[in-house]
């Protein structure tokens, strides 16, 4: 069975300051690995994948785990534009659209 | 480019209507999907299509067919409307990736359903 676990939140959280939250998978078919982001009402939007060796985009760091089966994103200086709920996807190897599994998402509230 | 388009963006339906959520991409992707999504629930995958002529079930394809008669298009239509179907409903498309399987999901901006 696929499942993908987040912590719902809402985590909130003071401008500048660092977050970060985890998603754990439940396949270890699973192969590649994306966090999104989906503000209020909007559609989801790819925000980075995750590779192995972890890998970073200006304030956000994405990390895997496979060993323990969990991928995590870290926020730093965080942002009041970086309120949104941020999703965790995972897919099997070459699982394709049907190979793809959502988390509930993970609500993050940045205060001013 | 336009990106994924969905309309309507709003529809209100009684019990037992039928309608067509519209669909297109102008990116030529291969992938086409459509999810629902509820509170409380990740995205579910409804049906999906590899290409043109060729769909498939996702999860929770009961009441909703789909066809994929052109690369840009996939319709998804409501048999029967029931109020279990209240939903969000996103489409997606993405290009095929290979072994790594589907890529990035690029979605459109949603229809809001309500079914009284």
């Amino acid at each position: 069975r696929k499942e993908v676990e987040q912590d719902p939140g809402p985590f909130n959280v003071p401008e500048g300051a660092t977050v970060a939250f985890n998603c754990t998978y439940s396949n270890s078919a699973s192969q590649s690995f994306f966090w999104y982001r989906q503000d209020c009402r909007k559609e989801p939007k790819l925000l980075m994948s995750v590779y192995s060796s972890g890998n970073e985009d200006g304030r956000f760091t994405a990390q895997l785990n496979r060993a323990s089966q969990y991928i995590s994103l870290l926020i730093r200086d965080s942002k009041l534009s970086d309120s949104a709920t941020y999703l965790c996807v995972v897919n099997i190897l070459g699982g394709g659209a049907d190979g793809l599994t959502f988390g509930k998402g993970t609500h993050l509230i940045i205060q001013p | 480019n336009a990106g994924v388009t969905q309309t309507p963006k709003f529809q209100v339906l009684k019990t037992g209507q039928s309608m067509t959520l519209q669909c297109a991409q102008d990116m030529n992707h291969e992938y086409m999907s459509w999810y629902r999504q509820d509170p409380g629930m990740g995205l579910r995958l409804i049906h999906y299509s590899v290409g043109a002529g060729i769909t498939d079930q996702g999860e929770v394809p009961n009441g909703y067919n789909v066809s994929r008669s052109t690369t840009e298009d996939f319709p998804l239509r409501l048999l029967s409307a029931a109020p279990s179907q209240t939903s969000v409903y996103f489409c997606a498309s993405s290009a095929d990736e290979g072994l790594a399987g589907t890529d990035t999901q690029y979605f459109g901006p949603g229809t809001r359903l309500t079914v009284l």
